[in-house]
């Protein structure tokens, strides 16, 4: 069964360091999708990404952050100079229809920790 | 804007027992409930949905959900679960002006021998 994987599973990095999560989405799927966990809190939508635009983002991705899709398999968050509070895991999720009911499929996700 | 509440973080309960994992949820417009689980060390799996039509949706693994709208609720029901249901489980909405999920806080759901 297809699959959302996410590299690396566990990063660790200095504050003000750039650091950038890969996923590689479901191959047949158009639209993609960053959110993250911060420890005990919520799950919280980052940014939704189509056509190689943001199609939505949130009040939580600010000019920090960036997404791209490099090539025909990847799907990319860059985080430019991380913080504490950016500590979380982030997953990557994607659907084949960008419709409020399509199902998305999340990877198992990349905990970052920021020290 | 919309909320997903999950007022219990976690659930102890033993095998073949019967379980309910609680979801409510707060939005001024139309939305489409979800439960997803999280078994350790993967990602979020789709268990179930609502869109529309029949309140009452089940999963392939005996799970059901009602969608009951003057509650504002969206709770999981299993009548009998197995030590392979252990995971986190999250109940998400989504509405009609995108497509982004709004989570509640999710539920830890141990099942005991």
């Amino acid at each position: 069964e297809p699959e959302v994987t996410q590299t690396p599973s566990h990063q660790v990095t200095q504050m003000g360091q750039e650091v950038i999560l890969r996923c590689v989405p479901i191959s047949n799927h158009l639209y993609f999708y960053w959110y993250r966990q911060i420890l005990g809190q919520k799950v919280e939508f980052l940014v939704s990404f189509y056509n190689n635009e943001i199609s939505e983002k949130s009040e939580i991705f600010d000019d920090q952050f960036s997404v791209e899709r490099p090539d025909g398999s990847n799907f990319t968050l860059k985080i430019r100079s991380t913080k504490l509070e950016d500590s979380a895991m982030y997953f990557c999720a994607s659907s084949e229809g960008g419709g409020p009911g399509d199902t998305q499929y999340f990877g198992p996700g990349t905990r970052l920790t920021v020290l | 804007a919309q909320s997903v509440t999950q007022l219990d973080s976690q659930v102890p309960v033993f095998e073949e027992a019967p379980v309910e994992l609680r979801c409510n949820y707060s939005s001024s417009v139309s939305v489409y409930l979800f439960w997803y689980v999280q078994y350790p060390n993967q990602g979020l799996q789709l268990l179930l949905k609502y869109l529309s039509g029949s309140t009452l949706v089940e999963s392939i693994n005996g799970f059901e959900a009602e969608f009951n709208k003057s509650q504002t609720s969206f709770h999981l029901r299993k009548p009998s679960v197995h030590i392979s249901d252990t995971a986190e489980y999250f109940c998400a909405l989504s509405t009609g002006g995108g497509n982004k999920l709004t989570f509640g806080t999710g539920t830890q759901l141990k099942v005991e021998l």
